[in-house]
């Protein structure tokens, strides 16, 4: 079964640090797709970064990369140069390639940025 | 137009009421989705809808009732609901899903329903 873990329930990082949220998975499907979403208190689920299991480079967007060891099943985010809006919560996600090809999310990781 | 909206952002009913809530996208995306989030909880998934044909049903009460009338709307009809019901209801979309797991699904703001 495919699983997805988050192990850190809150972190605190100082504005202008960088910071790592952590996320592993475990799956037998060798074709699939990592996400990482922000969701403000407003609710919406806003989408960050992508990376396929095929992707031999670190995805990158803007301030936003995403540290992908595939041997350690692992796909830490990592968030640059911290902003006060950065706080919120982050889902680590998988999609597979499946008929349904639904998402399925980890338990998340709320980051609180401390000016 | 890359957005997602949902109507209407909060929605507080009884549980003899029958009420819905509507999701659109204008992306030319043809998966939809229903997910179901209680607080401090990731989001879980309820239905998918594929072409306008329910593709996944996560094993749903039947108080809740997709309906997916054309490619860009899809609803989320609610009668004889339950008061462990209140939760976010986001609504996603996303490219066909046969293409594989390659596309970031879009998510709209989401509908607060609280049931009392």
């Amino acid at each position: 079964a495919q699983k997805i873990t988050q192990t850190q329930p809150g972190m605190f990082v100082q504005e202008k640090e960088a910071v790592t949220l952590d996320c592993t998975y475990d799956t037998s499907d060798q074709s699939y797709g990592l996400f990482w979403y922000k969701q403000p208190s407003s609710g919406e689920m806003i989408f960050l970064i992508y990376q396929g299991s095929y992707d031999e480079q670190n995805a990158t967007e803007g301030r936003y990369s995403l540290n992908f060891q595939k041997a350690r099943k692992s796909a830490n985010l990592v968030i640059s140069a911290s902003q006060l809006g950065d706080s919120a919560m982050y889902f680590c996600a998988m999609r597979f390639l499946k008929i349904g090809n639904d998402m399925r999310f980890g338990a998340g990781t709320r980051l609180t940025v401390k000016p | 137009d890359t957005e997602v909206t949902q109507t209407p952002k909060h929605l507080v009913m009884g549980m003899t009421n029958k009420k819905s809530l509507k999701c659109e996208q204008h992306m030319g995306h043809r998966a939809m989705y229903w997910y179901k989030q209680k607080a401090k909880k990731p989001p879980e998934l309820m239905f998918v809808y594929s072409y306008e044909k329910l593709s996944i049903n996560e094993s749903v009460p039947s108080r809740f009732s997709p309906e997916c009338p054309n490619s860009s709307l899809l609803n989320l009809h609610l009668h004889a609901l339950q008061p462990e019901d209140s939760a976010l209801y986001l609504c996603a979309s996303s490219q066909e899903i046969t293409s594989g797991p390659y596309n970031e699904q879009f998510f709209g703001p989401g509908t607060r329903l609280t049931v009392l």
